[in-house]
């Protein structure tokens, strides 16, 4: 049982590259999100999903896409990276019902610089 | 206005002491409440959950103020291994929000 996996751990880009974060979990639940984490901020959400099939934008989704066709995969897609969306990227997942209520499993997070 | 507000400390405490801290939560629509860790820019880990009526889990006691819309941390006879940084989360419709965090540092 991996929990929630993350690749790549660390990634470079130019401006204007495309790149998809890589976020999976193995604990087959339906709730998954994309964070991103600045310093002297906190985690902000870019986007949610509560199911295979059903995503929604967070508090900062623009310049990010993702899509969710299995359970258990939730890719995030910088559509054209620029020097502002250099930060930590955080996966995370919990059980639909537990949304709120219940623990929040992160993965280890994906550290991106856009130059 | 941030939904979540933290102090960000640090608080520099040496072991055995007793350290507590706030935040504050903008949206009175707010369902549930809970205090992460995270080390070092690591993972966030949930602490514990924060209930109505307060509650505590062996060293530390979380209460929670919806009136004022605060939700507070203590942390009693403080290790080492405390040393984090404490993150400050609402749940709001099955969106989490997050506080910045406060930094605490336990000194020997």
């Amino acid at each position: 049982n991996a929990g929630v996996t993350q690749t790549p751990k660390f990634q470079v880009l130019k401006t204007g590259q495309s790149m998809t974060l890589q976020c999976a979990q193995d604990m087959n639940h339906e709730y998954m999100s994309w964070y991103r984490q600045d310093p002297g901020m906190g985690l902000r959400l870019i986007h949610y999903s509560v199911g295979a099939g059903i995503t929604d934008q967070g508090e900062v989704p623009n310049g990010y896409n993702v899509s969710r066709s299995t359970t258990e995969d939730f890719p995030l897609r910088l559509l054209s990276a620029a020097p502002s969306q250099t930060s930590v990227y955080f996966c995370a997942s919990s059980s639909y019902a537990g949304v709120g209520r219940d623990t929040q499993y992160f993965g280890p997070g994906t550290r991106l610089t856009v130059l | 206005r941030k939904e979540v507000e933290q102090d960000p400390g640090p608080f520099n405490v040496p072991e055995g002491a007793t350290v507590a801290f706030n935040c504050t939560y903008s949206n009175s629509a707010s369902q549930s409440f809970f205090w992460y860790r995270q080390d070092c820019r690591k993972e966030p880990k949930l602490l514990m959950s924060v209930y109505s009526s307060g509650n505590e889990d062996g060293r530390f006691t979380a209460q929670l103020n919806r009136a004022s819309q605060y939700i507070s941390l203590l942390i009693r006879d403080s290790k080492l291994s405390d040393s984090a940084t404490y993150l400050c989360v609402v749940n709001i419709r099955y969106k989490l929000s997050f506080g910045a965090g406060t930094t605490v540092t336990v000194r020997a």
